[in-house]
């Protein structure tokens, strides 16, 4: 079964400058998230997919992050503009979604640097 | 979600156990408590998970105190490999928009 994949694996921008990262979930996983990893802390969730709907996006800084998960599958993250402080590790995660349980599975994660 | 305490960082020589404590002293009736380990420069990977009993699978054993309030993750015999971020988390594991919170974690440092 193939994992979660993510692309791409790192990115360097100026900060001011606009990125997108992109998300592939492992097939018929109905929930998809995306997390926030500073260097040296523990992920943070932004934004949390059901489907093509969003569940949680109340940690997402939404005048310069936005996401979308057209068609229930892929998922994008974009940062416009980008601040230094968004340095970080961006790291996707989906499980099977349902009531039970749950297993995230996650992504390498993008590696972003903004100088 | 309820907080947990895990020490920053622990030591452990290759092939013996390894045991992670974690401190959840307001973990609710209905909070499941979950251990993720990311090992470098890769996401998080998901170990085990319980509630009230402890638990074992093919990477580690989970226990959990009767009170609940504590537990501890076993690794029986790390390896190098094992050498990782390990985070314990409680949350409600039921139904649509539950998450992870993560916090610190624990350091594992296998060594030979």
């Amino acid at each position: 079964e193939a994992g979660v994949a993510q692309s791409p694996r790192y990115k360097i921008i100026e900060k001011r400058q606009s990125v997108a990262f992109w998300c592939n979930p492992i097939s018929g996983h109905a929930t998809l998230y995306w997390y926030q990893q500073i260097l040296g802390q523990g992920p943070k969730l932004l934004i949390q997919f059901q489907n093509n709907g969003v569940v949680d996006d109340s940690q997402l800084p939404k005048d310069r992050f936005s996401a979308e998960r057209l068609k229930g599958v892929d998922s994008t993250l974009k940062i416009q503009p980008a601040k230094l402080e968004d340095s970080a590790v961006y790291l996707c995660a989906s499980s099977k979604g349902g009531t039970g349980v749950e297993t995230q599975y996650f992504g390498p994660g993008t590696r972003l640097l903004v100088l | 979600d309820a907080k947990t305490t895990q020490p920053p960082s622990m030591d452990c020589a290759e092939g013996r156990a390894a045991n992670l404590p974690c401190n959840h002293s307001t973990i609710s009736g209905n909070e499941y408590v979950y251990w993720y380990r990311q090992i470098h420069s890769q996401g998080p990977q998901y170990i085990i998970h319980g509630l009230k009993n402890n638990e074992t699978n093919e990477m580690a054993s989970l226990i959990i105190t009767e009170d609940r309030k504590s537990s501890t993750l076993i690794l029986p015999h790390a390896t190098l490999r094992d050498t990782a971020v390990y985070y314990c988390i409680v949350r409600v594991g039921m139904g649509y928009g539950n998450k992870l919170v993560f916090g610190a974690g624990t350091i594992l440092r296998v060594k030979s």
